[in-house]
């Protein structure tokens, strides 16, 4: 059984500070790696994708991805309010039946306080 | 452009009755996903199609679901009978050309059964 792994949160950052969510996978075949944001009562939105170890910036956000260690993170730099919304990981596997598959992680809820 | 265009956005209907949810993806894109979000469960991949061909539907709970896309505008998902346990957002994403681009989500269709 596929799994990615998130903690539920909330995860609670001052304005300003940086904002660090991490995610876990079981699959080692996993090749392709996702953040999707999603604002309550909205659908999920993509914000990062990440293929090989290391590090990928844009902007205030910074994937980080270690395949030996099945671990991928999401930084905020100079988190804001409007980042407060639940961070969504998604992990695409090349192998076996399910692929082509996203399978998501339920999403760690950030909340930016002013 | 538009977007991913979902119908109904709220469904409210009885246990035993028979659901109808409505999709049409952005235009060009040629793989259209279904998934279902939950509380408990998180988002759930039920089924693909690429090409309107369904690609995998080991996500679907059960037989009393099933999907169609009788063409590369218009995809369907329908319940019947519907149960209280099928209460949930199911959400329509679409991406082009391979299912690890960029999957792009619909405002999805809430659904309550009685």
């Amino acid at each position: 059984q596929k799994e990615v792994e998130q903690n539920s949160g909330p995860l609670s950052v001052p304005e300003g500070a940086i904002a660090s969510l991490n995610c876990t996978y079981s699959d080692r075949g996993s090749q392709s790696f996702f953040w999707y944001r999603q604002y309550s009562g909205k659908s999920p939105e993509l914000i990062m994708s990440i293929y090989s170890n290391g590090d990928k910036e844009d902007g205030r956000f910074t994937a980080q991805l270690n395949k030996a260690s099945q671990y991928v993170s999401l930084l905020i730099r100079d988190s804001q309010p409007s980042d407060s919304a639940t961070y969504l990981c998604a992990v695409k596997s090349v192998y076996g039946g399910s692929q082509g598959n996203l399978i998501f992680g339920k999403g760690t809820k950030l909340s930016v306080k002013p | 452009d538009a977007g991913v265009i979902q119908s109904p956005r709220h469904e409210v209907t009885e246990m035993g009755q028979e659901v109808t949810l409505r999709c049409k993806p952005i235009s060009g894109h040629d793989y259209l996903f279904w998934y279902r979000q939950t509380m408990m469960r998180g988002l759930e991949l039920l089924i693909y199609f690429n090409n309107n061909v369904p690609i995998d539907d080991s996500g679907m709970p059960e037989d009393r679901f099933s999907a169609k896309m009788p063409n590369a505008s218009f995809s369907t998902l329908k319940i019947q009978p519907s149960e209280p346990r099928d209460s949930a957002v199911y959400f329509c994403a679409s991406s082009f050309r391979t299912s690890s681009n960029t999957q792009y989500f619909g405002p999805g269709t809430r659904l309550t059964v009685l």
